[in-house]
């Protein structure tokens, strides 16, 4: 079955260290998105990257990095420069072609916690 | 920027009973997702919505586009305990743009 897979499902992170988080698609899709969830705040957008070895920054990049060498993969690493890296962290991926709209489809996610 | 308000933010309902939550964006709509989400997990994509006055159904759920009042809603008729989760809308951020901004969510509570 095609999807998007994240992991771990769990990450816990130690002061000063960095952490990579994976997400992984099979459906070809050529956009793929990396969100933050914090309770009360809803989704918002960390980076993104419309094809391989281009990406963008979101709302709320600070902290954080990406990388885009394959289709299928988009890991997101959290840096120790994100003072406040505990959140629920959702991987998105769309076909891509703004003209006609496309929904994201979503991971089932991986929460971040300081240890 | 743009932003998204949904209302209300959470319900409570009875099995059974029908309702209806509320998104509305400040700015031009160019495409309307909606969304749901069950706590710690993923967000499962229900329906899309472009063009002002479309309206699409799945299952119990409809959902509709008011372009004018830059509005859509999601009505869900006879709920049941399986539609209880968190509702999300999201809209692109402007026309070309693949960028999604979301609403904060509508949290649904259905008792048996």
């Amino acid at each position: 079955d095609g999807g998007i897979t994240q992991s771990p499902k769990y990450l816990f992170r130690k002061e000063g260290q960095n952490v990579t988080l994976s997400c992984e698609q099979n459906l070809n899709h050529d956009a793929m998105y990396w969100y933050r969830q914090d309770p009360g705040q809803g989704l918002r957008l960390i980076y993104y990257s419309q094809i391989v070895n281009d990406f963008q920054k979101g709302d709320i990049a600070e902290g954080y990095s990406v990388s885009r060498e394959k289709k299928e993969s988009f890991p997101l690493t959290v840096t120790s420069a994100q003072k406040n890296p505990t959140a629920f962290y959702l991987c998105a991926s769309s076909i891509g072609l703004v003209k006609n709209y496309q929904p994201q489809h979503f991971g089932d996610g991986t929460r971040l916690s300081i240890l | 920027s743009q932003e998204l308000e949904q209302s209300p933010q959470s319900l409570i309902v009875q099995e059974g009973k029908n309702l209806t939550i509320n998104c509305t964006s400040s700015k031009t709509l160019y495409g309307l997702y909606w969304y749901k989400q069950k706590y710690g997990e993923g967000l499962i994509f229900l329906m899309m919505l472009q063009k002002g006055g479309e309206e699409k159904s799945h299952e119990k759920i409809t959902a509709k586009l008011d372009e004018k009042k830059q509005q859509s809603s999601l009505h869900i008729t006879a709920s049941q305990p399986s539609h209880a989760g968190i509702y999300l809308c999201g809209a692109h951020s402007g026309a070309g743009s693949y960028q999604l901004t979301f609403g904060k969510g509508t949290k649904l509570s259905v008792i048996p």
